[in-house]
């Protein structure tokens, strides 16, 4: 059984503080990690992609992973209000067409 | 371009009756997808489709049926609704052939009730 763990929060930054979102996998063999954002009775809307470990950078958000710890995290630099939303962490197998299994998501909260 | 589209938004069913929700992509996309999400257990796969005339379960088919109707249209049917379905319910798509990313897309959502 393929999980994804996130910690549910929720998760209280204040405004202008970096926020640091952790996910952990279970299938080692997974390739592909993405995290979306998802405010309150909207759909899931990709923030970042990353298939390598490493950082990778992307306007005020980076995505970290590390595979032989099984591990991702996004971090939100310049936090804004606009940034309070439940944040999903995704994992794939890479290379066709499987579903994403996700995490429950972390719920953020940026305070102004 | 509309990305991905889903209809109807909102529905109310009662014990036992049947619908179909409709999901469209007009981004080219090979693979198509159904997921539910539920307060506490975060999106959990229905079925997919890698390509046009295949489909295949995932984490949770029992209770569904799926239609891949051409390349644009993925479509969700439940024969006989129970309670337990009550959920929102997104579709997505994706490239995802040897080659293509396997980033997906979602659609805005259905909203369920089953009484």
């Amino acid at each position: 059984q393929k999980e994804v763990e996130q910690n549910s929060g929720p998760l209280s930054v204040p405004e202008g503080a970096i926020a640091s979102l952790n996910c952990t996998y279970s299938d080692r063999g997974s390739q592909s990690f993405f995290w979306y954002r998802q405010y309150s009775g909207k759909s899931p809307e990709l923030i970042m992609s990353i298939y390598s470990n490493g950082d990778k950078e992307d306007g005020r958000f980076t995505a970290q992973l590390n595979k032989a710890s099984q591990y991702v995290s996004l971090l939100i630099r310049d936090s804004q209000p606009s940034d309070s939303a439940t944040y999903l962490c995704a994992v794939h197998p890479g290379g066709g067409a499987d579903g994403l299994t996700f995490g429950k998501g972390t719920h953020l909260i940026i305070q102004p | 371009n509309a990305g991905v589209t889903q209809t109807p938004k909102f529905q109310v069913l009662k014990t036992g009756q049947s619908m179909t929700l409709q999901c469209a992509q007009d981004m080219n996309h090979n693979s198509m997808y159904w997921y539910r999400q539920d307060p506490g257990m975060g999106l959990r796969l229905i079925y997919y489709s890698a390509s046009e005339g295949t489909t295949d379960k995932g984490e949770v088919p029992n209770g569904y049926n799926v239609s891949r109707l051409n390349k644009r249209e993925f479509s969700l049917r439940l024969e006989s609704a129970a309670p337990s379905q009550t959920s929102v319910y997104f579709c997505a798509s994706s490239e995802a052939l040897a080659g293509g990313s396997d980033t997906q897309y979602f659609g805005p959502g259905t909203r369920l009730t089953v009484l």
